[in-house]
């Protein structure tokens, strides 16, 4: 089994300022990682995917993630926010050797840019 | 291409009734899933479907069911509704083979359990 640990719930930020969402995972198998994105009443949209290879995964409108095996993380960052950012930010794990690939996500972390 | 879709947009129940919601995934998709989003506790994944079959299920009631047409879409049937059970009702979709690949998510189903 795998559990998801989004450290902070909300995260203020103003804008052109970077954000780093914080993500830390459990799990005795070895997982993917995913960061998906929800604005206001909408469904989720893929951020970005970590599968293997680079640690440091670029993924749509200017995010990045690093992959930390030893301390189980999966951050995301964004140099320099705009207020189209503000959202519902979650990040998600699933099992490698698990075909159907079923998602385990986080808590959320609500990303606020303010002007 | 179009999207995951999902009907409908909104769904108004009391306590004890039925319901259904549906989904038609990605075109050339084979694999759905859906999942509920509640308030308090975040996105749950509820069933897996895969060339007509259930796959997997996760820890929900049995009075959470559904299934898969020949076309690959899907319903999800709520029974004996709860008023926890409102929540955003979320289907995605996948190429099915590949645990690689993405799960596309559709915009959900508001239900609300008065």
């Amino acid at each position: 089994a795998q559990s998801v640990t989004q450290l902070d719930s909300q995260v203020p930020v103003f804008e052109e300022a970077p954000v780093e969402l914080r993500c830390n995972y459990s799990s005795s198998v070895s997982v993917y990682l995913f960061w998906y994105v929800q604005y206001p009443n909408q469904g989720l949209q893929l951020l970005l995917k970590y599968l293997s290879g680079s640690t440091l995964v670029k993924g749509i409108n200017g995010f990045e993630a690093e992959f930390n095996k030893s301390q189980t993380s999966f951050h995301l960052r964004k140099p320099s926010v705009h207020i189209s950012d503000t959202a519902e930010y979650f990040c998600a794990v699933s099992d490698q050797n698990n075909a159907g690939n079923m998602l385990t996500f986080g808590g959320g972390t609500r990303l606020m840019v303010k002007p | 291409e179009a999207g995951v879709t999902q009907s409908p947009t909104h769904l108004i129940k009391t306590r004890a009734q039925h319901a259904t919601l549906r989904c038609s995934p990605i075109s050339g998709h084979t694999s759905v899933y859906w999942y509920q989003q509640a308030l308090g506790l975040g996105l749950q994944f509820l069933l897996w479907y895969d060339e007509g079959e259930e796959r997997n299920r996760g820890n929900f009631p049995p009075r959470f069911s559904g299934r898969q047409f020949p076309n690959y879409s899907s319903e999800l049937n709520v029974n004996a509704l709860e008023l926890e059970d409102s929540a955003l009702y979320l289907c995605a979709s996948r190429l099915a083979g590949l645990s690689t690949d993405t799960q596309y998510f559709g915009p959900g189903t508001r239900l609300t359990v008065l």
